[in-house]
């Protein structure tokens, strides 16, 4: 069974760019999160998906934002970037149902110069 | 709120001795724990989990942790550590109904040989 794939793995943007983010979930899951990680904040929470709708959000601001399409895919999307967006961003996929392990993919390593 | 605290930012150990990962977490509410592992340029590799039943949890590499609900700790051991065991652990918590996984600042385990 294939695991959680995000592409792509390294991305360098310029300040005021925007930039997209993909995650393909594992095979019959169908909540999908995203989390930041910096050395300064550690992993946090940016939101989650289940079956195409928002059912969390994160602190983060506006420029934030992502979507899940119908076969569970998910694109999250970092509009009018600032220094402080350089992160790993990671995607976990679960079944979604019952609290139960989620499962990461590699990241993405956003810099922004 | 739910948080979750890794008392140890660092913790050294030679190769073979064992070690001790502590973890704390804080809930009003029946939580669900797990401990992930991130090598380096890596996402997060589930360790073990516990969601109920017996406290004692073993997981994979030879690790395991005790929920203690008295003292609110997920602590991780391992008898005799490799050098391969040198990573990032992470404890992180979620609850009934949530949709997102609360983690602590990561402890960093170096092991000497």
């Amino acid at each position: 069974k294939a695991g959680v794939t995000q592409t792509p793995r390294y991305l360098i943007k310029t300040r005021g760019q925007q930039v997209t983010l993909s995650c393909s979930p594992i095979s019959g899951h169908r909540s999908v999160s995203w989390y930041q990680q910096t050395p300064g904040q550690g992993l946090q929470f940016l939101f989650e998906y289940f079956s195409e709708t928002q059912r969390n959000k994160g602190n983060f601001p506006g420029r934030f934002s992502g979507r899940q399409f119908s076969n569970s895919r998910s694109e999250m999307n970092v509009s009018t970037l600032e220094l402080g967006d350089s992160a790993l961003y990671l995607c976990a996929s679960s079944l979604g149902q019952v609290p139960t392990e989620a499962f990461f993919g590699q990241g993405t390593r956003l810099t922004v110069v | 709120a739910q948080s979750v605290t890794q008392l140890d930012s660092q913790v050294p150990v030679f190769e073979e001795a064992p070690v001790e990962l502590r973890c704390n977490y804080s809930s009003s509410v029946s939580v669900y724990l797990f401990w992930y592992v991130q090598y380096p340029n890596q996402g997060l590799q589930l360790l073990l989990k516990y969601l109920s039943g017996s406290t004692l949890v073993k997981g994979i590499n030879g690790f395991e942790a005790e929920f203690n609900k008295s003292q609110t700790s997920f602590h991780l051991r391992k008898p005799s550590v490799h050098i391969s065991d040198t990573a990032e652990y992470f404890c992180a918590s979620t609850r009934q109904g949530a949709q997102k996984l609360v983690f602590g600042q990561g402890t960093r385990l170096t092991i000497n040989p």
